[in-house]
């Protein structure tokens, strides 16, 4: 069935650096992609959406890259700073919010 | 209210019993979404309601699992005979209406069956 995944389960850096977590995705008809974060015992918090007509979208810190090519999808924060630890996850909008998430990355900020 | 609310936040319910878990939307929005959530994966789409027109429950893994919305507000999601395997979190998320795609969610009911 269709599937979105991700290729590292836990990302360690340090505080400063940049962190970049990446997304394969399956399903080729699908034109809109969102991460969002989770913190623990929270529900998730949307960052950064894209639409498949886009290839780049950035907000405050945060960069989304689309490569439709090799169905990738990447979160690029800028200067992670500890309050960035928490879950990650890439979902795809099959259609009508319809929301297909992959398994998430943890994303660890170390001082 | 200011965000999507749920109740109980936790659940620790005997397996077979029947439980129900309640969604209250942001006020206005007009979509309404129900997510499962095991421990260490991601979430896995349960049911939505859109204004009127008929939920789509596609993403509902058995007929134990039934959810009802009166008109745009209040949601429960009702789990019959539950098993050990129902045991996760159940996330509710809303949307002010299906082409405004931000969805905001709730911050789940932990549902342990024992």
């Amino acid at each position: 069935g269709e599937s979105v995944g991700l290729h590292l389960p836990t990302l360690s850096v340090q505080e400063g650096d940049n962190s970049i977590i990446n997304c394969a995705y399956s399903n080729s008809a699908s034109d809109y992609f969102i991460w969002y974060k989770q913190e623990s015992g929270k529900g998730p918090q949307f960052i950064i959406d894209i639409r498949s007509n886009m290839d780049k979208r950035q907000g405050q810190r945060v960069t989304v890259l689309l490569n439709k090519t090799v169905k990738h999808l990447s979160l690029q924060i800028a200067a992670t700073q500890p309050g960035d630890s928490a879950v990650y996850f890439c979902a795809e909008n099959i259609g009508y919010n319809k929301l297909i998430f992959g398994a998430g990355t943890r994303l660890a900020v170390h001082p | 209210g200011a965000g999507v609310s749920q109740s109980p936040s936790n659940k620790v319910t005997e397996k077979g019993k029947d439980v129900e878990l309640r969604c209250d939307p942001i006020s206005g929005h007009t979509a309404l979404y129900w997510y499962r959530q095991r421990l260490g994966q991601g979430l896995e789409f349960l049911i939505y309601f859109q204004g009127n027109s008929a939920p789509d429950k596609s993403g509902l893994p058995s007929d134990r699992f039934s959810a009802e919305r009166t008109g745009e507000s209040v949601s429960t999601l009702t789990i019959q005979r539950t098993q050990q395997e129902d045991s996760a979190v159940y996330l509710c998320a809303s949307s002010l209406d299906l082409v405004n795609t931000e969805a905001f969610f709730g911050q789940g009911t932990r549902l342990t069956v024992v």
